[in-house]
């Protein structure tokens, strides 16, 4: 079945720094969506992507989708202790009737 | 947005109960809810798909009998784990589909099961 990696699991960073967490699946995407999820809260919508090599941005958040449309990105610049969460990727698979979800990485911010 | 809400948020039941969470799509109809699980510090893992008026699908390995799943109409969903033990403690959300928002999901605020 469809499966979808992330990397790093874990990162820690010292506020101002930068942040930038990987995705990877093992088959073709027809789109790719990201989601927050804080800790003790539920997943929150930030993105879709649907072309190849579609880069979106939101304030100091890039998303990038690979032009196989088989990996994607999500860069933080100059990360502030509000970006803290997990942040998951996911695809829709079963003829788009699915909606998988990555492994997550989970990003801490330290003063 | 569109808002879903999810009922209880936590819950703690003695082994061999059975617990039903329910959760409503507030200002927007769902044509589809999707039930997931997820273990601390791990990623949503896909239980079930439930579309209104029929029976839901389950993914491999989840026992349909065990986790009930109703979806009665456009604006509610439940999910009855029967005969809960304590293996089945873990945070159930709930998600649904809407007309009109694309592909994106709305996902319930979650509950904490523990059985003790």
């Amino acid at each position: 079945g469809q499966q979808v990696m992330q990397i790093p699991q874990y990162q820690h960073v010292q506020e101002g720094e930068d942040f930038t967490t990987y995705c990877n699946s093992s088959t073709t995407l027809s789109n790719i969506q990201w989601y927050k999820q804080r800790p003790g809260g539920h997943p929150v919508f930030l993105i879709q992507l649907v072309k190849s090599g579609e880069v979106k941005k939101q304030k100091r958040l890039t998303f990038q989708f690979g032009e196989a449309k088989k990996n994607s990105s999500l860069h933080i610049t100059a990360t502030q202790t509000t970006d803290v969460g997990t942040y998951f990727c996911a695809g829709w698979r079963g003829g788009g009737n699915k909606l998988t979800f990555g492994t997550g990485t989970q990003l801490k911010v330290e003063l | 947005g569109a808002v879903v809400s999810q009922h209880p948020s936590r819950v703690i039941c003695k082994s061999g109960t059975s617990v039903k969470i329910e959760c409503r799509s507030l200002d927007f109809q769902a044509t589809t809810m999707f039930w997931y699980r997820q273990f601390p510090k791990q990623s949503l893992m896909l239980m079930a798909t439930s579309n209104e008026g029929s029976k839901a699908t389950y993914e491999q390995g989840v026992e349909k009998d065990k986790f009930l799943i109703n979806h009665a109409s456009l604006t509610l969903s439940t999910l009855t784990v029967t005969s809960a033990h304590p293996e089945d403690s873990s945070f159930y959300i709930c998600s649904a589909r809407a007309r009109g928002y694309d592909e994106k999901l709305f996902f319930g605020s979650g509950t904490q099961l523990s059985v003790l």
